[in-house]
């Protein structure tokens, strides 16, 4: 294993409420990834970071916000989640040529 | 802007032969390929660069033309195990490693 957990697994949540999704790392890896994943639309990059404070927008970056305070850490935030972004959030490491995913998080905003 | 794949979805017996497609929009400086089985996350096959190296799978091929802005998978004599959705990941800025994947190409291999 890579070494990378995310957590929750699983939420529920509702139309308007604020939503934090967390990964972490054990690899000490400088590149971390969020991206979401939708039927018909593969895996699309909401944000990446390239180290500690340094993070970029990736293709739908509207309505989401990152931090990284650390290295191991990487936090994605919806601040006022909506029906649209009812998805599966992968969140990605970059170790040598390869990127190692984690296992994934399963939100569901009604 | 997504690299485009194609075909979208595609049907073999075992032992069969497949070839799976990825254009992109832009110049690409090296493209990478992943295999994701149901209900779990990507994973890597293989990587390849601008100017022709290749690192990763042993029974699974690919290519890169630069000039088409394409690459191409040859997954040959597949077997059950090859089944899941293919994704190409793409990097158009040398330097950078921002990962554009493509649109995703569903793979089942019957025996």
């Amino acid at each position: 294993d890579a070494g990378i957990t995310q957590s929750p697994r699983h939420k529920v949540t509702e139309t308007g409420t604020p939503v934090t999704l967390r990964c972490h790392q054990t690899e000490n890896h400088r590149y971390m990834y969020w991206y979401r994943q939708d039927p018909g639309h593969g895996l699309r990059l909401i944000h990446y970071s390239y180290g500690v404070k340094d993070t970029d927008k990736g293709e739908v970056s509207d309505g989401y916000s990152v931090s990284r305070s650390k290295t191991e850490d990487f936090l994605l935030t919806l601040e006022s989640a909506t029906s649209s972004q009812t998805s599966v959030y992968f969140c990605a490491i970059l170790g040598g040529d390869e990127q190692f995913f984690g296992p994934g998080t399963r939100l569901t905003v009604l | 802007q997504q690299p485009v794949q194609s075909p979208q979805a595609v049907i073999l017996r075992e032992g069969e032969d497949a070839v799976i497609n990825c254009s992109s929009s832009k110049a690409l400086y090296s493209v990478h390929w992943y295999r994701q089985k149901h209900g779990e996350a990507p994973v890597f096959l293989m990587i390849l660069l601008k100017g022709g190296e290749q690192k990763g799978h042993d029974k699974i091929s690919a290519s890169f033309n630069e000039k088409k802005q394409q690459s191409s998978l040859y997954l040959t004599a597949s077997q059950l195990s090859y089944s899941g959705t293919y994704f190409c990941g793409t990097v158009t800025t040398s330097g950078t490693y921002k990962y554009i994947f493509g649109t995703g190409t569903r793979l089942k291999v019957l025996a």
